[in-house]
């Protein structure tokens, strides 16, 4: 049973464009929301991540927005670049298992020049 | 080192071999992680091992994957028997807090 649930698969979007990636947790108990990045031939590396205290986070022009109530989650990438072209995967955890990562399925991100 | 490092990169193995995989996490990380990643997947956890404590092999499919960790450092995973469905790319992380891994590049293993 897959306990973070990612939205969509995959997603096309123009150079300049925003890209939204959604994902939902059962857990209440998670309380680490992390996004990776991943390019081809390499292992994930952590790109943002969330603590459930706060609704929003931004660092550069990834934006992680949380919804506690609704148990949702979502990763907002503004003026995609083609660079940015990976697949995302969202996750969750919680403290008392030491960080012990529950991944969504990944959305492959293709940003169009 | 510098990052997470996992040997070999690529394996390509027949059915009903065993297979070592091995991983040098980062220096000084308490917690080690293997994940394994099948191809368009998402990242399913193995086994966790965090500083002397016991193991938590919760994820492990079945008793022909083992894995140990040798002086809190180097971790090798074992598949006894390979089957095709043990495709896949096998991935290690390590961590030195309770929040965010950093992963290797993983072993891409094929079973023929």
């Amino acid at each position: 049973q897959q306990q973070v649930k990612q939205s969509p698969q995959s997603l096309i979007v123009q150079k300049g464009g925003i890209s939204i990636i959604n994902c939902a947790y059962e857990n209440t108990a998670f309380d680490y929301f992390p996004w990776y990045q991943q390019f081809p031939g390499k292992g994930p590396a952590l790109l943002i991540a969330i603590r459930p205290d706060v609704s929003e986070k931004k660092e550069g022009r990834f934006t992680i927005s949380f919804n506690k109530s609704a148990k949702q989650f979502s990763l907002h990438i503004m003026d995609s670049q083609p660079g940015d072209s990976a697949t995302y995967f969202c996750a969750a955890s919680k403290a008392d298992s030491w960080g012990k990562l529950q991944f969504g399925a990944g959305t492959q991100v293709v940003v169009t020049p | 080192g510098a990052g997470v490092s996992q040997s070999p990169s690529n394996k390509v193995t027949e059915k009903g071999k065993d297979v070592e995989l091995r991983c040098d996490p980062i220096s000084g990380h308490t917690a080690l992680y293997w994940y394994r990643q099948s191809l368009g997947q998402g990242l399913e956890f193995l086994i966790y091992f965090q500083g002397n404590s016991a193991p938590d092999k919760s994820g492990l499919p079945s008793d022909r994957f083992s894995a140990e960790r040798t002086g809190g450092s180097v971790s090798t995973l074992t598949i006894q028997r390979t089957q095709q469905e043990d495709s896949a790319v096998y991935l290690c992380a390590s961590s030195s807090s309770p929040y965010g891994y950093t992963f290797g590049s993983g072993t891409r293993l094929t079973v023929v």
